[in-house]
């Protein structure tokens, strides 16, 4: 089945822990991308990746990281995680920039 | 960087028609239109996508005026399970140079019977 999936789906931690979400696409798409959702505010653009090897910051891009060293993988991870990160984060593929993106069913992650 | 916007919400009734408008003024010249439907808790999910004109597929239509900034997501014959959040994304004109996928402010739908 096309998908991409997220882990892990809810998570619980404490300031300054670092932790990694992981998002994987089985549709060899090349356009990769990380939204956080939070109430009023609708989705904001993370980090995206043109295709491998190729990363940019989205519109909210503080105390984020990503990599993506193949593919299907593009990683989210918080290298000292803050209340302020608490939110809903949701991974896309798309064969192409523009084209239709398919969306993880999201990570809701509680910084205490 | 210029905000892509849509009205916070829209009420209706079963069986009736709904567009939904979304303004943005800093659209890129090539970039396409792409609106999503979202569901609590779940991710936006594709309805419809266009560059100019009008576009219909099964479930909506889409009319983009010549100047393209502005569209309109139309949802023919709304029924209950159509009460979600709308969502226009399009590539909007970076201040520096480039274009970048920026999604619309977002139009929560609420149909009654």
């Amino acid at each position: 089945e096309a998908q991409v999936t997220q882990n892990p789906r809810y998570l619980i931690t404490v300031t300054g822990k670092k932790l990694t979400v992981t998002c994987s696409q089985n549709m060899n798409h090349e356009y990769m991308s990380w939204y956080r959702q939070d109430p009023g505010l609708g989705l904001r653009q993370i980090y995206y990746s043109m295709n491998v090897e190729v990363t940019d910051k989205g519109d909210v891009p503080e105390g984020y990281k990503v990599s993506r060293k193949e593919k299907r993988n593009f990683p989210l991870i918080l290298e000292s995680p803050s209340p302020n990160q608490t939110s809903l984060y949701f991974c896309a593929s798309s064969p192409l920039y523009q084209e239709t993106q398919y969306f993880g069913p999201g990570t809701r992650l509680l910084v205490l | 960087l210029a905000k892509t916007t849509q009205p916070i919400s829209m009420d209706s009734y079963e069986g009736q028609e709904v567009n939904i408008t979304c303004s943005h003024n800093n659209i890129a010249t090539n970039d396409y239109i792409t609106w999503y439907q979202q569901f609590p808790s779940q991710g936006p999910r594709f309805i419809i996508q266009g560059y100019k004109t009008k576009v219909t597929n099964e479930v909506a239509s889409l009319f983009i005026p010549a100047d393209r900034k502005s569209s309109t997501l139309s949802l023919p014959r709304v029924s209950l399970s159509d009460t979600a959040v709308y969502y226009c994304l399009v590539g909007v004109i970076l201040t520096g140079g480039g274009n970048k996928l920026t999604f619309g402010t977002g139009t929560q739908l609420k149909v009654e019977l």
